[in-house]
């Protein structure tokens, strides 16, 4: 089980220029999760997903889209992007029980400069 | 919508004394309250949870205690060691499946 995984680790994008990040995971989750981490400010949930092609927005939707298309991706999609969007992004899942814990991916660091 | 609190910022500890961190939520709704741990560069991971129907949880070193009416929840570390250095963020959520919202988080430094 490799779990939850994300690409790329690190990058470095100009302004106004889009890339997706990727998320997969192998345990069969329904629900996965996209979070940015900017220092000091904790976790704060950009999209989620309750199962394949469901998606609603969470707290920071802008200027970031998502799509669920199986049961085991979750890319998130940056378009044109800003300097506010330098960030570790974090993709988690949450299984069905009986933990409700949500499981991380190992982060992808994102500069834009 | 639920806004979490944390406090601490920081904390620092000797090794052996306990640790304390404290949160509050706004949504009276809100019945789970995970805490999640994050060591440095890693990915945060979850250490213990709460649902509200539950006052108090231990397991080995760490505990967390619930206080619905005032609408606060604590971890509590015991017997600290170098290996608890760490950000640790809590979260509420009005349902065990979906949307957190997380703390600003605490960054707890044992010193030997």
């Amino acid at each position: 089980n490799a779990g939850v995984t994300q690409t790329p680790k690190f990058r470095i994008l100009k302004i106004g220029q889009s890339m997706t990040l990727q998320c997969t995971q192998d345990m069969n989750h329904n629900y996965m999760y996209w979070y940015r981490q900017d220092p000091g400010m904790g976790l704060k949930l950009i999209y989620y997903s309750v199962g394949a092609g469901i998606t609603d927005k969470g707290e920071v939707p802008n200027g970031y889209n998502v799509s669920r298309s199986t049961t085991e991706d979750f890319p998130l999609r940056l378009e044109l992007a800003a300097p506010s969007q330098t960030s570790v992004y974090f993709c988690a899942s949450q299984g069905g029980g009986p933990t409700y814990e949500q499981y991380f991916g190992p982060g992808t660091r994102l500069t834009v400069t | 919508g639920e806004n979490v609190e944390q406090h601490p910022s920081t904390l620092s500890v000797q090794e052996g004394d306990s640790a304390v961190i404290k949160c509050t939520y706004s949504d009276s709704a809100s019945n789970y309250f995970p805490w999640y741990k994050q060591e440095l560069g890693k990915r945060p991971q979850l250490i213990i949870d709460i649902r509200s129907n539950v006052g108090e949880k231990k397991d080995q070193r760490i505990a967390v205690t619930l206080n619905k009416t005032a609408k606060h929840f604590s971890l509590h570390i015991t017997e600290t060691q170098p290996e608890d250095s760490a950000v640790y963020f809590c979260a509420a959520s009005t349902d065990s499946w979906g949307k957190l919202q997380f703390g600003a988080g605490t960054q707890v430094v044992v010193t030997p």
